[in-house]
Order: C-alpha cells, then sequence, then structure tokens
C-alpha cells in the first residue's frame, strides 16, 4: 500500500491568498485526521471524518479553515484568506475503524506551508 | 480531560548509551497507550504501544510499561543508535482519538 499521500509537500505564498491542502488516505480506512505542527504549540488535531462525515471540528481555529472529504479516498484542508501566523506542517492520518487498529493512526508525509 | 506530559527535549545522548523518554498521562477510563516517532522531515509513525495495565509495549530494541498506579508510559532503550535520532511523542487514546504529548527530541552522536 502507498500510505497516506499528502500534496503539495510544501506550498509558499503570500498573505491572503487562498491554499488548498490534499489527502488521500489509505484505501479501506474509515477515520480521517487533520493535524497542524508548530513548534509553539506541537501536534493539534483540526478535525477528523468518519465515513466522510466530520465528526469533530472543535480545533479548526477560525472560520478562515475549512475542510472536506466528498468521497473515502479524497479530504482537502483549505484556507481562506492565509496569514502568516498559518505557517506550520499540516498532516493528515488515517486508520481503519476496526477494533485492532482504531487508534493507530497512520500518518501522511505532511505538507509544510509557509505564508509570507 | 485528557492530557499528556512528556519530559522537556532535546535530549542528547553518545552512541550506545541508555535512553529513557519520561512520559505521564491524566485520562478517564483506560485508554490505550502509544509512543510515536517522527524522523526529520517525515510524518509520525507508530514506533509501540499497549492496551492495558502492566502491558509491556516493544519494538526495534525500544520498549515502555503502562504503569496504571504511577500513570506513565515511560520509553526505554538501552542502547541507542545515531540512526534512533528523532523526535518522540507519546500519546493516548480518547473516544476515536488520540491525545499527543508536544514530543521529546532526541540527538544521538557518535
Amino acid at each position: 500500500d502507498a500510505g497516506v499521500i499528502q500534496s503539495p509537500r510544501h506550498e509558499v505564498t503570500e498573505m491572503g491568498q487562498e491554499v488548498t491542502l490534499r489527502c488521500k488516505p489509505i484505501s479501506g480506512h474509515d477515520y480521517l485526521f487533520w493535524y497542524r505542527q508548530t513548534m509553539m504549540r506541537g501536534l493539534e488535531l483540526l478535525i477528523y471524518f468518519n465515513n466522510n462525515v466530520p465528526i469533530d471540528d472543535s480545533g479548526m481555529p477560525e472560520d478562515r479553515f475549512s475542510a472536506k472529504m466528498p468521497n473515502a479516498s479524497f479530504s482537502t484542508l483549505k484556507i481562506q484568506p492565509s496569514e502568516p501566523r498559518d505557517s506550520a506542517v499540516y498532516f493528515c492520518a488515517s486508520n481503519p475503524g476496526d477494533d485492532r487498529g482504531l487508534y493507530e493512526q497512520y500518518f501522511g508525509p505532511g505538507t509544510r506551508l509557509t505564508v509570507t | 480531560g485528557n492530557s499528556v506530559t512528556q519530559m522537556e527535549g532535546p535530549v542528547t545522548l553518545s552512541e550506545e548509551a541508555f535512553l529513557t523518554i519520561n512520559c505521564t498521562y491524566t485520562a478517564t477510563g483506560y485508554p490505550s497507550l502509544f509512543w510515536y516517532v517522527q524522523y526529520p522531515g517525515e510524518g509520525l509513525q507508530l514506533l509501540l504501544k499497549a492496551t492495558k495495565a502492566d502491558d509491556k509495549g516493544s519494538n526495534k530494541g525500544f520498549e515502555a510499561t503502562y504503569r496504571k498506579e504511577t500513570t506513565s508510559f515511560h520509553l526505554e532503550k538501552g542502547s541507542v543508535q545515531v540512526s534512533d535520532s528523532a523526535v518522540y511523542f507519546c500519546a493516548l487514546s480518547g473516544y476515536s482519538t488520540l491525545t499527543f504529548g508536544k514530543g521529546t527530541m532526541l540527538l544521538v552522536s557518535p
């Protein structure tokens, strides 16, 4: 299996621009998670989906952030408009949701976002 | 709510030294406990886990024991290698999600 795939790996954009991060979870995984990692705050859970339905978005910082999962194999995290404080590494993770691996999450390589 | 506290890093060791990274937790119920590792430029990978009290998780020479009485899950390795240099995250399970500690950077020199 190819693992969790994220694109782009690096994104540099100017303040005010729209940014879209993409994720393809492992096939057959029912849960998908979006995290943000910064030096100051560590690893933060932004939102997660179960069977394409958003379950908890309480970690989304503000209305500028939105996430969708139109089907089982694709999710996006959008920031509009972007601000310099959004600079971070964004990770997508998935897990199969069965008893064996319910909490064993598989992470993608991350997208490093820089907003200037 | 759930929380995980890890020792501050970086931890700097020479090759073949003994490693301990402390992790304590606060949780309701009986969570599963995990250690994840993040190598430079990569995402987190599961290193080991324990699902109930007194369980010992082990992998690649690392081990950790789920201690309910001290609410701890310390990571140990008897002889570290340069290739073990990474950031290590302790985590506990909640309802469908994981709560992560802030991570501890390990630097191993030859």
